[in-house]
């Protein structure tokens, strides 16, 4: 998974609670992504970006917000609006934003809802 | 809209035998694709891509995939298994020539392979 670290690896959820998933990377890279991994879906966007200050929804963005504010972080926070955050989060990165490039993924946080 | 079928929830091999883990796509325009692994609880590795060209393309540990236009189809490929390859599979695809990576990525819902003694 090397130069992406993804914090905690383990997170609970509270009713009504916000919670943020850490991203960071030391791989110099552009672009960055969150997918959310629910068993025998695959991997589902969340958010995108491209470069630094700017950002996109993917597929699935409601309930969720991002920031990236800085090259090698992007956080994702879990708002209460999410109903079913129960998953395997993971984030990856890309050095730019090309379709024959390669992502690079951390090592995932998995949330749970107590 | 692209889309990707591994038709198979699990796969079954024994160690020292072939094995084929299945991909099939569908895409406008020329396809870009992608097998990645996941080890239990960690991330997505990237094992190798076709792009262009030759169309057996060789990757990580041994690994190999072989694009058939035809059957639009991209079967990943080892001829002898190992206990320690038993992991989830993950074909993606994209449409070539467009801009964006990750974003423009469909990913298939993954095959776990088991390789038993």
């Amino acid at each position: 998974d090397g130069g992406i670290t993804q914090s905690p690896k383990y997170l609970f959820r509270k009713e009504g609670q916000n919670v943020t998933l850490s991203c960071e990377q030391n791989l110099n890279h552009d672009a960055m992504y969150w997918y959310r991994q629910d068993p025998g879906q695959g991997l589902r966007l969340i958010y995108y970006s491209q470069i630094v200050n700017d950002f996109q929804k993917g597929d699935i963005a409601e309930g969720y917000s991002v920031s990236r504010e800085k090259k090698e972080s992007f956080p994702l926070t879990v708002t209460s609006a999410q109903k079913n955050p129960t998953a395997f989060y993971l984030c990856a990165s890309s050095p730019g934003a090309r379709a024959n490039e390669k992502l690079f993924f951390g090592s995932g946080t998995q949330l749970s809802v107590l | 809209a692209q889309s990707v079928a591994q038709p198979e929830d699990q796969v079954n091999v024994a160690e020292g035998n072939p094995l084929t883990v299945k991909c099939t796509y569908s895409v406008s325009g020329n396809p870009y694709l992608f097998w990645y692994v996941q080890y239990p609880n960690r991330g997505l590795q990237f094992l190798l891509k076709y792009i262009t060209g030759d169309n057996l393309v060789k990757g990580s540990y041994g690994f190999e995939a072989e694009f058939n236009k035809s059957q639009t189809s991209f079967h990943l490929k080892k001829p002898s298994a190992l206990v320690s390859d038993s992991a989830l599979y993950f074909c993606a695809v994209t449409a070539g020539g467009l801009t964006g990576g990750g974003n423009k990525l469909t990913f298939g819902t993954g095959t776990q392979l088991k390789v038993e003694l």
